[in-house]
């Protein structure tokens, strides 16, 4: 099974901050990664699919990228609805694993 | 409106069963694999299991093979999780998700219900 990590587990940030989380896989993906924010209480939102590419409606602050098996969500500038757990997700084999996700909060 | 609707969430004894369903709209149903994911509570996401449109692939995590069964009926726009020897551990809300590519399964969610909750507890 693939395993997927992120780093950070939690970071603290203000409104205006440029973020980023890393998300690294156990074996190659290519660019079968998937990024979604979840706030409390609520289902998750797919921001990001096949690495890079922002989903329909996602505000253009977010961006994913990729070098090899390491992945990248950056959002340029934090806003005050930012404030979630974002998850990483690969989808080239099943199981379809999650990362353990990065809580964002306010500084 | 593209729509996901989850229910049959209860409480349940260990050893038991249920099942949960995920009725679909908005969309045409046909054509994309539909998922469950779960999170027990103050927990992270878990993937569940996985069936494509044609029910031709289906897929479990290592941790429900055996004991949970997807289906769907395409006819009814529904998608069904039988949960049998439920466990303590398997107490979590659960999420169904819609692929966001026709056709495939290896692909990311983008539309998910709002969640049914089940608890295993004697």
């Amino acid at each position: 099974d693939i395993q997927m990590t992120q780093s950070p587990s939690s970071l603290s940030a203000s409104v205006g901050d440029r973020v980023t989380i890393t998300c690294r896989a156990s074996q190659s993906i290519t660019t079968y990664l998937n990024w979604y924010q979840q706030k409390p209480g609520k289902a998750p939102k797919l921001l990001i699919y096949g690495a890079s590419n922002l989903h329909s409606g996602v505000p253009s602050r977010f961006s994913g990228s990729r070098f090899g098996t390491n992945f990248t969500l950056a959002i340029s500038s934090l806003q005050p609805e930012d404030f979630a757990t974002y998850y990483c997700q690969q989808s080239t084999s099943s199981p379809f694993t999650f990362g353990p996700g990065t809580k964002v909060d306010i500084k | 409106e593209v729509q996901l609707l989850e229910s049959g969430g209860d409480l349940v004894q260990p050893g038991g069963s249920l099942r949960l369903s995920c009725a679909a709209s908005g969309f045409n149903f046909n054509i994309y694999a539909i998922n469950w994911v779960r999170q027990a509570p103050g927990k992270g996401l878990e993937w569940v299991s996985s069936i494509s449109s044609n029910m031709i692939s289906i897929n479990y995590a290592d941790s429900v093979k055996g004991r949970f069964t997807i289906s769907r009926d395409n006819s009814k726009n529904t998608v069904y999780l039988q949960m049998n020897s439920l466990r303590a551990e398997d107490t979590a809300v659960y999420y169904c998700a819609k692929a966001s590519e026709h056709l495939t399964i290896f692909t990311g969610m983008d539309v998910w219900g709002q969640g049914t909750t089940v608890t295993v507890s004697s």
